[in-house]
């Protein structure tokens, strides 16, 4: 069965800082592989996919990820973090070879942003 | 707008009592599922369906019920509450065409006491 680990629970930066959440999936082929974002009281909103082709990709609000076959990881990157961004992120996997097409979430990572 | 809509934002029910969550969708998706939301849980996937008339179970279904009589509607039906299922729950709908990124409700608040 897919799975997703995100290892923090909680990260701390300040703001106009650099990013990166950490992303490992479980999965015997290539994924289709997303991140969310959810603000306070909201839905999830997709930030990025990736299923083939350029191992980086981008995606809204100035967000981009990338792919590692080798690490099995898909981390997510910003590199100047804005007060908005403090948010709850999570990474997601379809698979890609039968099964439901319903995707599996890691727990998420808490993003707290210091002015 | 097109996007999923998730009624009622809030409810509070009493131990034993049933409700309906309703979600529907007008963006044509044919894959729709039920996610319940816990602090430190991330997302657990209750039901899920992937086209009209075709339901099955996900994580955590025990407690409730789905049907997909149409493509747009994917009620969440909860036999008799119990206090585990206060909780978050969220509707989300995705395509293939759209390469399964999910749309995402926002979301019922159910209390039950």
């Amino acid at each position: 069965a897919q799975s997703v680990t995100q290892p923090d629970i909680h990260i701390t930066v300040s703001e106009g800082a650099s990013l990166e959440l950490r992303c490992n999936y479980s999965y015997g082929a290539t994924p289709y592989l997303f991140w969310y974002v959810q603000s306070p009281g909201q839905g999830l909103q997709l930030l990025l996919k990736y299923f083939s082709g350029d191992t980086l990709v981008q995606g809204i609000k100035g967000f981009e990820a990338e792919f590692k076959r080798s690490q099995s990881s898909f981390n997510l990157r910003k590199p100047s973090v804005h007060w908005s961004d403090a948010a709850e992120y999570f990474c997601a996997v379809v698979s890609a070879s039968g099964g439901s097409y319903i995707p599996t979430f890691g727990r998420g990572t808490s993003l707290i942003v210091h002015p | 707008n097109a996007g999923v809509t998730q009624t009622p934002k809030f409810q509070v029910l009493k131990t034993g009592q049933s409700m309906t969550l309703q979600c529907a969708q007008d963006m044509n998706h044919e894959y729709m599922s039920w996610y319940r939301q816990d602090p430190g849980m991330g997302l657990r996937l209750i039901h899920y369906s992937v086209g009209a008339g075709i339901t099955d179970q996900g994580e955590v279904p025990n407690g409730y019920n789905v049907s997909r009589s149409t493509t747009e509607d994917f009620p969440l039906r909860l036999l008799s509450a119990a206090p585990s299922q206060t909780s978050v729950y969220f509707c989300a709908s995705g395509s293939r065409d759209r390469g399964y990124g999910y749309t995402f409700g926002s979301g019922t608040r159910l209390t039950v006491v």
